[in-house]
């Protein structure tokens, strides 16, 4: 069974700093690895995927993988108040489980103006 | 553009009623769809999913279940709640099986 730990469990930043969040998986033969960011009530929305060793950039955020070291991470450059919300990872499966997404616990991020 | 409908947008119910919530989902056709429960302060499970019209795969036994009677709509359901039921749950859609999309959800009490 797929076991997915974020930490750190929550964290605070000022504004304009750079935030890193952290994911480890058990599963050495998962193929796709995504960040989620869900707003208090409100549904995720996925932020960032990628499918192979490596890092992928898209504006401040940057998503890295290991998959020898079972981690990957996210860092946010230049963080911003709007920012501010729970931060999950997400670990799918191959093959027939590749629907089948496990979620961390989340990292709650707070950007102090 | 796609859009995904839940309801209701939330709801209060006593131990032992049933229950039934929806998910609708226009623009896509066929798409892959996914019941998630996120208890209060816990973790996002997944519940079930289904590839097409008329089958499901229980991914959690909670007590709950699921069908989905036409292409775009997915229903969760269950005779008799429990207290554990609880929660926040989320209908999500897929072309690919791997970027899932999510509702807006809908809000349970059990009381």
């Amino acid at each position: 069974q797929q076991k997915v730990q974020q930490s750190p469990e929550s964290l605070i930043v000022p504004e304009g700093a750079m935030t890193s969040l952290n994911c480890t998986f058990s599963d050495s033969a998962s193929q796709y690895f995504a960040w989620y960011r869900q707003h208090s009530g409100k549904a995720p929305k996925a932020l960032m995927s990628i499918f192979s060793n490596g890092e992928k950039e898209e504006g401040r955020f940057t998503i890295h993988l290991n998959k020898a070291s079972l981690h990957f991470s996210l860092h946010i450059r230049d963080s911003q108040p709007s920012d501010s919300a729970l931060y999950l990872c997400a670990v799918s499966g191959r093959g027939s489980a590749l629907g089948r997404l496990h979620f961390g616990a989340g990292t709650q991020l707070i950007v102090i103006p | 553009a796609q859009t995904i409908h839940q309801w209701p947008v939330a709801e209060i119910k006593a131990v032992g009623s049933p229950l039934s919530l929806g998910c609708t989902i226009k623009g896509k056709s066929s798409p892959n769809l996914y019941w998630y429960w996120q208890a209060t302060g816990g973790t996002l499970q997944q519940l079930f999913y289904s590839i097409t019209v008329g089958q499901v795969e229980s991914v959690v036994q909670l007590n709950l279940s699921a069908s989905r009677p036409k292409d775009d709509q997915f229903i969760l359901s269950t005779e008799k709640l429990l207290l554990s039921h609880s929660g926040f749950y989320l209908c999500a859609w897929s072309l690919s099986g791997v970027e899932q999309y999510f509702g807006p959800g809908t809000r349970l009490t059990v009381l």
